[in-house]
């Protein structure tokens, strides 16, 4: 079965600082991962997704999110948060057979 | 604008009423999803069509019912509501539910009160 864990529930952060957001999944086959946005009010978009390749990911709004095979890992970063970039981040997992698996969430406030 | 259309926006029922929360997608995707939202519990997966004519069940099925007549539409049913499905509603479809690296695409969301 698949379970995806975000270690942070809340994070405060001011303008500015730098962000990283934590994301262990367990699988033991091929998966595929994705960071989604919800902003206060909206639905989830998404940011960033990796499936194959260079596990840099660069995404949306100055977001990446780095994969680390050996460590199950997909954590998201921000070198310079914003006020606007306050909202709720869901990692996701998704397998070849389409199964999504989210975690549940990590809500990030940032203070102007 | 192509997407995902839900209704209502919100709705405020009764317990032991029947509600149906309507979903469109005119992205023609063939998997079509229904979560929900709950603080502290992320989403979670109801309900899910992986084609047209075919439906399944998710992780918490239980007093919800779906139907997948057509690639559009996907509709969930509360047969008799209860305040513990007192959420926010999910509608998500993507472009393969073989694939795995097709993002969800989601609605904006039903958020539904039962008293």
């Amino acid at each position: 079965a698949q379970s995806v864990s975000q270690h942070n529930h809340h994070v405060i952060l001011s303008e500015a600082a730098s962000l990283e957001l934590g994301c262990n999944y367990s699988y033991g086959g091929t998966v595929n991962l994705f960071w989604y946005v919800q902003y206060p009010g909206q639905h989830l978009q998404l940011l960033l997704k990796y499936f194959s390749g260079d596990p840099l990911v660069k995404g949306i709004k100055g977001f990446e999110a780095e994969f680390i095979k050996s460590k199950f890992s997909f954590n998201l970063r921000k070198p310079s948060v914003q006020w606007s970039d306050t909202a709720e981040y869901f990692c996701a997992t998704r397998t070849n057979a389409g199964k999504s698996t989210f975690g549940d969430g990590t809500t990030l406030t940032v203070k102007p | 604008i192509a997407g995902i259309t839900q209704a209502p926006t919100s709705q405020i029922l009764a317990a032991g009423r029947r509600m149906t929360l309507r979903c469109t997608q005119d992205m023609r995707h063939n998997a079509m999803y229904w979560y929900r939202q709950d603080l502290g519990l992320g989403l979670r997966l109801i309900h899910y069509s992986n084609t047209a004519g075919t439906t399944g069940k998710g992780e918490v099925p239980d007093g919800y019912s779906v139907s997948r007549a057509n690639t559009d539409d996907f509709p969930l049913t509360l047969a008799s509501a209860v305040p513990s499905q007192t959420s926010v509603y999910f509608c998500a479809s993507s472009d393969s539910a073989g694939t795995g690296e097709s993002p969800l695409h989601f609605g904006n969301g039903t958020r539904l009160t039962v008293t």
